[in-house]
């Protein structure tokens, strides 16, 4: 089934620790997000992709590092991992910019 | 960058009609969506206006009016299934897609 998978599901993780939120999708979608959704806060962009190879920041980038290699899959790395960063972290993906985006089902992170 | 605003909450009775109201402030536009998004689910996609004017689609009708950098979703003959947040997005010209902090409906009987 044609679509957008992040893993893990939940995760939680002792501060300090690396970590890499997994996001692929199959439908040759050439823009892709990252979002952390915070309760008050809605949804905030960290990194976004608008093709393989190029990447840009969005509202709150520090603390978080993306790579997009290939059209399917952009991953987000926290490189220390703070408990400022629980929070629920969606990826989406759409065929253009300015096209409707999907979001994958979301990963719950905590840090403790 | 954006500023998006939108109401925090509203409540409505099944059957009537609710209009979410959101207005933005950005660099530059590309075009303003409408995402519903259920307690613990994704958000799923509802509306895209890039011109000015009425969208409808069913139950559910985006106006955009970009002078006025103001959107509001309406929907109509509400059912209890549309209790959710409701989330304004706006696109900028630097194809940034940014979130307003969205409007939970509740609809009661």
């Amino acid at each position: 089934i044609a679509g957008i998978t992040q893993a893990p599901t939940s995760q939680i993780l002792a501060a300090g620790r690396r970590m890499t939120l997994r996001c692929t999708q199959d439908m040759r979608h050439n823009a892709m997000y990252w979002y952390r959704q915070d309760l008050g806060l809605g949804l905030r962009l960290i990194h976004y992709s608008n093709t393989a190879g190029t990447t840009g920041k969005g509202e709150v980038p520090d603390g978080y590092s993306v790579s997009r290699a290939n059209t399917d899959d952009f991953p987000l790395t926290l490189a220390s991992a703070v408990p400022s960063q629980t929070s629920v972290y969606f990826c989406a993906s759409s065929p253009t910019e300015n096209t409707e985006a999907f979001f994958g089902q979301g990963t719950r992170l905590t840090v403790v | 960058g954006q500023n998006i605003d939108q109401p925090t909450e509203m409540t409505a009775t099944e059957g009537a009609i609710v209009q979410i109201n959101c207005t933005y402030q950005t660099s530059g536009f590309n075009g303003l969506f409408w995402y519903q998004q259920h307690a613990g689910e994704a958000p799923t996609f509802l509306s895209y206006n890039v011109l000015d004017g009425l969208e409808e689609k069913g139950r559910f009708s985006s106006f955009l009016s970009r002078s006025k950098g103001y959107s509001y979703l309406l929907l109509k003959e509400l059912q209890m299934k549309d209790s959710a947040s409701y989330l304004c997005a706006v696109l900028s010209n630097d194809y940034k897609l940014s979130f307003g902090a969205g409007t939970t409906v509740t609809v009661r009987a």
